[in-house]
């Protein structure tokens, strides 16, 4: 079955702080993406990432940076010198072949503390 | 360029009562999907639509149903409200079943 688990339900840091939020997922499609969305306390939902299966570049976007591997079928966050502004809560999703429904954990709540 | 719209913001609704939400998007999007999402929790589909005229059951689908007759709108109607269906409700929509889905801002349902 399709599954995505986010092992950690709150991580609180202080502000400056690396935090990595972690992402394992189960699929048996050899085709298929992954997202991270972010859920600020306002409560809307922002795209932050989408990566394919077949490719395993890591990407970097500012203080942003996401490792995806393959061999231990996980999609990991990382947001270097945290900030207040990046307490929400952090999905990470999973869209396989077919009509891109998506399969979301039960997310990690980060709080960034000043 | 509004994106993705929903109405209402919020809404109380007797047992037994029944409504529609309402989602409306204008990027001419193909894909639209309906979400729930319960308190601490992730997302769990309840429909989805690939193309006007076209809709399919998701994860959680009981209770609900869905029409699509034009490419922006795509409503979800709530039958006979239980306090079961006490959640959040997002909308969201895509170019393609590849691309990121963008999402409304939520509508949050009481049912008591």
């Amino acid at each position: 079955a399709q599954k995505v688990t986010q092992a950690q339900t709150e991580i609180s840091v202080v502000e400056k702080e690396d935090v990595t939020l972690d992402c394992v997922y189960e699929t048996r499609d050899t085709t298929y993406y992954l997202f991270w969305y972010k859920q600020p306390p306002s409560g809307e939902l922002v795209f932050l990432i989408r990566r394919n299966s077949f490719d395993e570049q890591n990407e970097i976007s500012g203080r942003y940076s996401w490792n995806f591997q393959k061999s231990t079928s996980s999609f990991n966050f990382t947001i270097t010198a945290s900030q207040v502004v990046d307490s929400a809560v952090y999905f990470c999703a999973l869209s396989e072949e077919g009509p891109g429904k998506l399969i979301f954990g039960q997310g990690t709540e980060l709080s960034v503390k000043p | 360029n509004a994106g993705v719209t929903q109405t209402p913001k919020f809404r109380i609704l007797k047992i037994g009562q029944s409504m529609t939400l309402q989602c409306a998007q204008d990027m001419n999007h193909n894909y639209m999907y309906w979400y729930r999402q319960d308190p601490g929790m992730g997302l769990k589909l309840i429909y989805y639509s690939v193309g006007a005229g076209i809709t399919d059951k998701g994860e959680v689908p009981n209770g609900y149903n869905v029409s699509r007759s034009t490419t922006e709108d795509f409503p979800l109607r709530l039958e006979l409200a239980a306090p079961s269906q006490t959640s959040v409700y997002f909308c969201a929509s895509s170019y393609s079943r590849y691309d990121e889905q963008y999402f409304g801002p939520g509508t949050r349902l009481t049912v008591t």
